[in-house]
């Protein structure tokens, strides 16, 4: 069965680097998004990205955050400069109908700030 | 603006009994309403949706859940509990008006079986 997988699975940083979460779409999907989990807290929702360009983002992706298609396979999101709020577990999802279809997320980036 | 409750962070439920996990949602248009799974260490799997049509739907592992609009909610249940049903459940739901993406989840139940 196809599934989102990412990149790496966990990855630790020092406040003030730049990082880069890899993902890997479904093949045919058309929709991408990422979510993150703060530990023991809910998933929230940080961008969409349809057709080459982000469709919504939420509050919490300000300008540190920026997210990029390269190649027609990779989904990547970049956080220019990390904060210690930023520690959380980043999950990249994508879905193939633009209105009813259900989200498929990848295993997770565990990401830590120190 | 659109939001989930999931009011109880804990569910505990002897195996073989039924099992429920409540929500309640709030959005300005028709909602679209989705359960999703995470066992330890690993993503968000998809269990079943609401779109239109039968309150009733049913999904993967024997789940289902009946919308209901009047109380504004949608309950996963099961007859039959198992013991690999433990995880965390959570409700999600993305108002159906045209060109929001945003998928908004609940805080997650973990439902717990036991032997």
């Amino acid at each position: 069965e196809p599934e989102v997988t990412q990149t790496p699975s966990h990855q630790v940083t020092q406040m003030g680097q730049e990082v880069i979460l890899r993902c890997v779409p479904i093949s045919n999907h058309l929709y991408f998004y990422w979510y993150r989990q703060i530990l023991g807290q809910k998933v929230e929702f940080l961008v969409s990205f349809y057709n080459n360009e982000i469709s919504e983002k939420s509050e919490i992706f300000d300008d540190q955050f920026s997210v990029e298609r390269p190649d027609g396979s990779n989904f990547t999101l970049k956080i220019r400069s990390t904060k210690l709020e930023d520690s959380a577990m980043y999950f990249c999802a994508s879905k193939r109908d633009s209105n009813t279809g259900e989200l498929f997320f990848g295993e997770g980036s565990r990401l830590t700030v120190l | 603006a659109q939001s989930v409750a999931q009011p109880e962070d804990q569910v505990n439920v002897a195996e073989g009994n039924p099992l429920t996990v409540k929500c309640t949602y709030s959005v300005s248009g028709n909602p679209y309403l989705f359960w999703y799974v995470q066992y330890p260490n690993r993503g968000l799997q998809f269990l079943l949706k609401y779109i239109t049509g039968d309150n009733l739907v049913k999904g993967s592992y024997g789940f289902e859940a009946e919308f209901n609009k009047s109380q504004t909610s949608f309950h996963l249940k099961k007859p039959s509990a198992l013991v690999s049903d433990s995880a965390l459940y959570f409700c999600a739901v993305r108002d159906s008006n045209f060109g929001n993406e945003k998928l908004t989840f609940g805080t997650g139940t973990r439902l717990t079986i036991i032997p």
